[in-house]
């Protein structure tokens, strides 16, 4: 699984787009990136996942760039409730799925 | 649908003792996996079945062992629980490689 890094915390104006950042440098070319969110206390929640080409759902996008080194999480108009840990995992072909430290994003009113 | 059902939610147990943690899930998942999370840490990949009759360690996995019981039943069992074991404890499933994860509520175990 590819190693990713990503800020500890963040913070977007409620009605704002929030950008998450995350580096994948290590990336192999048959790894997707997929984005969880952990809200307080509870399980994860998966957000969206992509290999190449960008993706959009109806939760968020996720921007990768071309040489696959990088990659965006967009939700479009934050809300309160997007308030979580997110994070960005690069997950391989053994079915397993490791989780990093993720990015703590908090929305301000 | 009830996804992914753990149980129980809350357990304390005494330093020794030993118990297991139930997972079960309805949506004919192949893999499943046992996680563990630390206050103000991120999960840790304790074991995961990547299918029926199939079982593998993770980053944590001294002190647990893993059954898959089924298709949708697979356990976690601590023999000789210690303090360090204290942590939320989570259950997941998915269809298989390159899918996404479902996962359950958590199970809160305290090891005093």
């Amino acid at each position: 699984d590819a190693k990713t890094t990503q800020p500890p915390s963040m913070d977007c104006a409620e009605g704002r787009a929030a950008n998450l950042p995350c580096n994948h440098s290590t990336i192999s070319g048959n790894e997707y990136v997929y984005w969880y969110r952990q809200i307080h206390s509870q399980g994860p929640q998966y957000i969206i996942h992509g290999l190449k080409n960008n993706e959009t759902n109806e939760m968020a996008s996720l921007i990768i760039t071309e040489d696959r080194k990088s990659s965006t999480l967009i939700l479009p108009h934050a809300t309160l409730r997007d308030t979580a840990v997110y994070y960005c995992i690069g997950d391989s072909s053994a079915s397993k799925i490791i989780f990093g430290s993720g990015t703590r994003l908090s929305i301000r009113p | 649908n009830a996804g992914v059902t753990q149980t129980p939610k809350f357990q304390v147990l005494k330093t020794g003792q030993s118990m297991t943690l139930q997972c079960a899930q309805d949506m004919n998942h192949n893999s499943m996996y046992w996680y563990r999370q630390d206050p103000g840490m991120g999960l840790r990949l304790i074991y995961y079945s990547a299918s029926e009759g199939t079982t593998d360690k993770g980053e944590v996995p001294n002190g647990y062992n893993v059954s898959r019981l089924n298709k949708r039943e697979f356990s976690l069992r601590l023999e000789s629980a210690a303090p360090s074991q204290t942590s939320v404890y989570f259950c997941a499933s998915s269809e298989g490689e390159f899918t996404e994860a479902f996962f359950g509520q958590g199970t809160r175990l305290t090891v005093v």
